[in-house]
């Protein structure tokens, strides 16, 4: 079927540092990745996204890269801000019209 | 920038009362969902829908759930006779057709409308 998986939280860091939340997926088919953050009190947002295998999804001075061999697309950032904190959402294609299945969700907490 | 507007952002009711949510999707997106986020937890797939009916729907989607389009703007989620374990934010979505997106099936999520049941 289709599942994601990924790092359980709390994960706390502190200001620029080094991030990294795994994430894996079933390997069935061949799906979109997804991450979505989801600030304080908002809905989803899209952070990134990877269509095939070695795509690098970036935005914001995060990224994952589509790992077809590992079944992997961990997200990270090279310095984190306060503002970083949110809970991340790991997510992949549920294949059709059928949307997207979500991992549970990490949450970041940043302190300065 | 489009959004997806949903509507009311928050609603409290009490249980076994009957609750409809509202969602106005992006207008050239075709298909439209519903996800529901009990507080803390992961975000689950209640049901999609496209071409005016359900394509697919989860196993939380029983008989208390229905969702329909009535008038070409508005997608709504009415859950009668709520119950306790109702409470959650829910989540619509819309996407838009495949060619519009180079098919990534990325989905353009609304703010939500948290459900309280007393």
């Amino acid at each position: 079927g289709n599942s994601v998986t990924q790092m359980e939280g709390p994960v706390t860091l502190s200001e620029e540092a080094f991030l990294t939340i795994n994430c894996t997926y079933t390997a069935t088919g061949y799906p979109s990745l997804f991450w979505y953050v989801q600030y304080p009190g908002e809905g989803l947002q899209l952070l990134l996204k990877a269509t095939k295998a070695d795509d690098k999804g970036s935005n914001k001075g995060f990224e994952a890269t589509y790992r077809k061999e590992t079944t992997s697309f961990h997200l990270e950032k090279g310095s984190v801000q306060v503002s970083d904190s949110a809970v991340y959402f790991c997510a992949r294609s549920r294949g059709g019209a059928d949307g997207l299945t979500f991992g549970k969700g990490t949450h970041l907490i940043i302190q300065p | 920038e489009p959004e997806v507007t949903q509507t009311p952002s928050h609603q409290v009711t009490q249980m076994g009362q009957e609750v409809i949510l509202r969602c106005v999707p992006i207008s050239n997106h075709l298909y439209f969902y519903w996800y529901r986020q009990i507080l803390g937890q992961k975000v689950e797939f209640l049901v999609s829908f496209y071409n005016n009916e359900i394509s697919e729907k989860s196993e939380i989607f029983d008989d208390q759930f229905s969702v329909e389009r009535p008038d070409g703007s508005n997608f709504t989620l009415k859950i009668r006779s709520t119950k306790l374990e109702d409470s959650a934010m829910y989540f619509c979505a819309s996407r838009p057709p495949p060619r519009l997106a180079g098919g990534t099936g990325e989905l353009f999520f609304g703010e939500g409308s948290r459900l309280t049941v007393l």
